[in-house]
């Protein structure tokens, strides 16, 4: 069974501090993907990474996969109160296209 | 920019009831999906759609539900006779191609609860 474990759980920070959230798998991911949830809305894509050692770029957020792509990392600089969410990470099932769904962290950034 | 669309946003029924979820995928897309989120869980997979039939299902997906593409345009979820565990999130999602690196845009969700 794949897994897909995200930490810390809950994080929460003061505006304009950085910080770095893990997705972690004992499994080899084809691909990782990376949404943004608010309450009572659809998961928002943010970034899809693929290669090995991968980074990604998207403003203030940077995504790394792992060489192995059996983790990634998302890295928020100078958070913002805009970020406040639930980031989740995601791959496809071995031999399949339906994502598996990390567990969350919920992040709090205060004004 | 393109985006999946749901209706009804919130849907109030009750058990034992027949539900249809509808959702409108992005125009150009080929793959299409259902995943359901209880209150404080994980977003699960439901069942995948491609080529006008189902490629992949999950456990969840059981006899009460089915999908269909009715017209170029709709992709809809149907439960048979609602149970009250049926109470989550329901997310349509779309993506243009499968295999590796397949990105998957996801709907606002309907919200279905079940008295």
């Amino acid at each position: 069974t794949q897994l897909l474990e995200q930490s810390p759980q809950f994080l929460s920070i003061q505006e304009g501090e950085n910080l770095t959230v893990y997705c972690n798998s004992s499994s080899v991911f084809s691909s990782l993907q990376w949404y943004r949830q608010e309450p009572g809305e659809g998961p928002v894509l943010l970034v899809t990474v693929v290669t090995g050692g991968e980074v990604k770029k998207l403003k203030r957020l940077t995504f790394q996969f792992g060489d192995a792509r059996k983790d990634s990392s998302l890295h928020i600089t100078a958070a913002q109160p805009g970020d406040t969410g639930l980031y989740l990470c995601a791959g496809p099932q071995t031999g399949a296209n339906n994502l598996f769904f990390g567990t969350g962290t919920r992040l709090t950034v205060i004004p | 920019e393109p985006e999946v669309t749901q209706t009804p946003s919130h849907q109030v029924t009750q058990m034992g009831q027949e539900v249809i979820l509808r959702c409108v995928p992005i125009s150009n897309h080929l793959y299409f999906y259902w995943y359901r989120q209880i209150l404080g869980q994980k977003v699960e997979f439901l069942v995948s759609f491609y080529n006008n039939e189902i490629s992949e299902k999950s456990e969840i997906f059981d006899d009460q539900f089915s999908v269909e593409r009715p017209d170029g345009s709709n992709f809809t979820l149907k439960i048979r006779s609602t149970k009250l565990e049926d109470s989550a999130m329901y997310f349509c999602a779309s993506g243009l191609a499968g295999g590796r690196g397949n990105t998957q845009y996801f709907g606002p969700g309907t919200r279905l609860t079940v008295l």
